[in-house]
């Protein structure tokens, strides 16, 4: 069945670096999704990997192993503004997006 | 406008009445998508649109239903809302319907049936 695994909470320092995991099990895979959630806000887009590596951009790379079914989100030198929910998401056979529940990421100065 | 607006911001109902729930993009998008997203839960799409005219079932469409009369609008409407019901709803729209771009995401409506 389709199933998309992330840690619920994560907590790190301002100033560190932190990954966070995602794990899939889908019907068919077209590319993997980050998006960036504020507490009240709508998602934003972080990130697309369709393809093994790593991507980056800025403060923020994704990696992929489709082999694995895996991904992470690695955010370096963190920011107080960078505490939001971070949520997976995989675009199936059938193009339709399903999404992970979202770590949330609590930032401490 | 710039972007996608929903309205309203927030509703209390009663359960059992109708509510239609207003989504309008100006970026031309083709695709057009209704989530909901619970405490605890992924996102989940109730309908979608890849253009104008055309509608499709997601993962949670019983209760929903939707219309797209052109390419900017992409109304909801519970017919007879329920408790379960009580939700944030996110309308959101993409270039194109074929799950690789970048999705764009109205502010939310925040509704509770009573």
């Amino acid at each position: 069945g389709q199933n998309i695994d992330q840690p619920t909470e994560m907590t790190a320092t301002e100033g560190a670096i932190v990954q966070i995991n995602c794990t899939y099990q889908t019907s068919g895979f077209n590319g993997l999704f980050w998006y960036q959630q504020h507490a009240g806000e709508a998602p934003t887009f972080l990130s697309y990997n369709v393809l093994d590596g790593l991507e980056e951009k800025g403060r923020f790379s994704s990696f992929l192993s489709r082999s694995k079914g895996y991904s992470y989100l690695l955010l370096k030198e963190l920011q107080m503004k960078d505490s939001a929910s971070y949520l997976c998401a995989v675009s199936e056979s059938n193009y339709q997006l399903i999404w992970g529940a979202g770590t949330k990421l609590i930032i401490k100065p | 406008i710039a972007g996608i607006t929903q309205a309203p911001t927030s509703q209390i109902l009663a359960a059992g009445r109708r509510m239609t729930l207003r989504c309008t993009q100006d970026m031309r998008h083709n695709a057009m998508y209704w989530y909901r997203q619970d405490l605890g839960l992924g996102l989940r799409l109730i309908h979608y649109s890849n253009t104008a005219g055309t509608t499709g079932k997601g993962e949670v469409p019983d209760g929903y239903s939707v219309s797209r009369a052109n390419t900017d609008d992409f109304p909801l409407t519970l017919a007879s809302a329920v408790p379960s019901q009580t939700s944030v709803y996110f309308c959101a729209s993409s270039k194109t319907s074929g799950g690789v771009d970048e999705q764009f995401f109205g502010p939310g409506t925040r509704l509770t049936v009573l």
